[in-house]
């Protein structure tokens, strides 16, 4: 399978713990989006990649949310001092250039309690 | 800023008859417009995009839809509706320089047997 993948898909943490998703793109798709959906409501942006460079950030995103693209393949996002409010689906989406379609990967489900 | 509506939270239809699923956009320039859906517990799956050109747009699924500059829509329509098709349904716009897409609140289609 040649999709965007994300790892886990499920996930339940309890409030103050750290959690990582990870991500892996389409094969040399040199864009990279992360997208947080809570239920009822569409996607909203959270950070993109070019590359490797993380080019920018949602205001959405607060101090406690990390991202990584290290190699320019896969990419990280590190949620510390869980809150129950992240509770969410964190989907994961590629592009091969700037204004191309965005594929998104199954998303990583967070239950924080 | 940019946006788009999709103004019914849920469209039933009975299997074999049209369906259409309504979105509106604000967006200043020519508009990038997007729809996606998805299945329960399952990331968005991209049906078909409005770039440039010809007004009607076909898809996946045997899906199309209908760009209209003068009513700033662009709704996704099927001729015969399947049970199959039941899901969430999602328009999105693009925006210039980062490429992020904005979201409608979605739309649940419930085609029934």
């Amino acid at each position: 399978d040649t999709g965007v993948s994300q790892d886990p898909r499920h996930k339940i943490t309890k409030r103050g713990q750290n959690v990582t998703f990870r991500c892996d793109p389409i094969s040399e798709h040199n864009r990279l989006y992360w997208y947080r959906q809570t239920l009822g409501q569409g996607p909203e942006f959270l950070t993109y990649f070019q590359n490797e460079a993380q080019l920018e950030k949602s205001r959405l995103l607060s101090d406690r949310f990390s991202a990584e693209r290290p190699k320019g393949s896969f990419s990280t996002l590190e949620i510390q001092r869980t809150e129950q409010g992240d509770s969410a689906m964190y989907l994961c989406a590629s592009s091969p250039t700037a204004g191309a379609t965005q594929y998104f990967g199954p998303g990583t489900r967070l239950t924080v309690l | 800023a940019q946006s788009v509506a999709q103004p019914e939270d849920q469209v039933n239809v009975a299997e074999g008859n049209p369906l259409t699923v309504k979105c509106t956009y604000s967006v200043s320039g020519n508009p990038y417009l997007f729809w996606y859906v998805q299945y329960p517990n399952r990331g968005l799956q991209f049906l078909l995009k409005y770039i440039t050109g010809d007004n009607l747009v076909k898809g996946s699924y045997g899906f199309e839809a209908e760009f209209n500059k003068s009513q700033t829509s662009f709704h996704l329509k099927k001729p015969s509706a399947l049970v199959s098709d039941s899901a969430l349904y999602f328009c999105a716009t693009q925006t210039l320089g980062n490429y992020q897409l904005i979201w409608g609140a979605g739309t649940k289609l419930i085609i029934k047997p």
